[in-house]
């Protein structure tokens, strides 16, 4: 089994549409969870940090859920330019920022 | 200016040869990273170091060297290039503390090995 599983995609979706993507790891001892944006070509970029009690940011919601073990990424009203690979990435280990990276869900919004 | 900054940004070489990749960082971070990028495959850990110092192997370190020459230079060199190694490579710092480390990655180097 990966450390860290998500669904490739793609995921294609019309402008002003909601969409999710999921992720689970298989480390419980893990203790930081993040998603990253990667466009096509480029480098990572880190979107948001996934908290405990799950966070917000503008049109973007993650929400983590410990018992289950995974982690999952709200899109709200998508934008052309939400366009990209997302990538789910979990410490592997307590102290070390050893960062373990999915595959990345691909996602593609349309006009 | 870029903050990390990867040298060539491209580069294409013969089986064989020995390559270097260097990656060099404005932001006064301490730790950094070198990963390569397969498709299809996650980001994968070749070597990682915390300061000047102090320097590790990652989940795939056979067939790679580095050197930390300074705080803000990290370079990942390639003995003797083989095929399996064409790749996309990044170079990463790292700020925060514990488990709330962020890491910021460079552009990227393309290697296609012949």
């Amino acid at each position: 089994r990966k450390e860290v599983e998500q669904d490739p995609g793609p995921f294609n979706v019309p402008e002003g549409a909601t969409v999710a993507f999921n992720c689970t790891y298989s480390n419980s001892a893990s203790q930081s969870f993040f998603w990253y944006r990667q466009d096509c070509r480029k480098e990572p970029k880190l979107l948001m940090s996934v908290y405990s009690s799950g966070n917000e940011d503008g049109r973007f919601t993650a929400q983590l859920n410990r018992a289950s073990q995974y982690i999952s990424l709200l899109i709200r009203d998508s934008k052309l330019s939400d366009s990209a690979t997302y990538l789910c990435v979990v410490n592997g280990n307590t102290g070390f920022q050893k960062l373990v990276f999915g595959t990345g869900t691909r996602l593609l919004v349309s006009p | 200016d870029a903050d990390v900054t990867q040298t060539p940004r491209n580069r294409i070489t013969k089986t064989g040869k020995r390559i270097m990749l260097e990656c060099s960082q404005t932001k006064g971070h301490d730790r950094m990273y070198w990963y390569r990028q397969d498709p299809g495959l996650g980001l994968q850990l070749i070597y990682y170091s915390f300061d000047v110092k102090d320097i590790n192997k990652g989940e795939i370190s056979d067939g790679y060297s580095v050197s930390r020459q300074a705080q803000a230079k990290f370079s990942l060199s390639l003995e003797s290039a083989i095929p399996n190694q064409t790749a996309l490579y990044f170079c990463a710092t790292a700020a925060g503390t514990g488990n709330q480390e962020t890491q910021y990655f460079g552009p990227g180097t393309r290697l296609l090995v012949l």
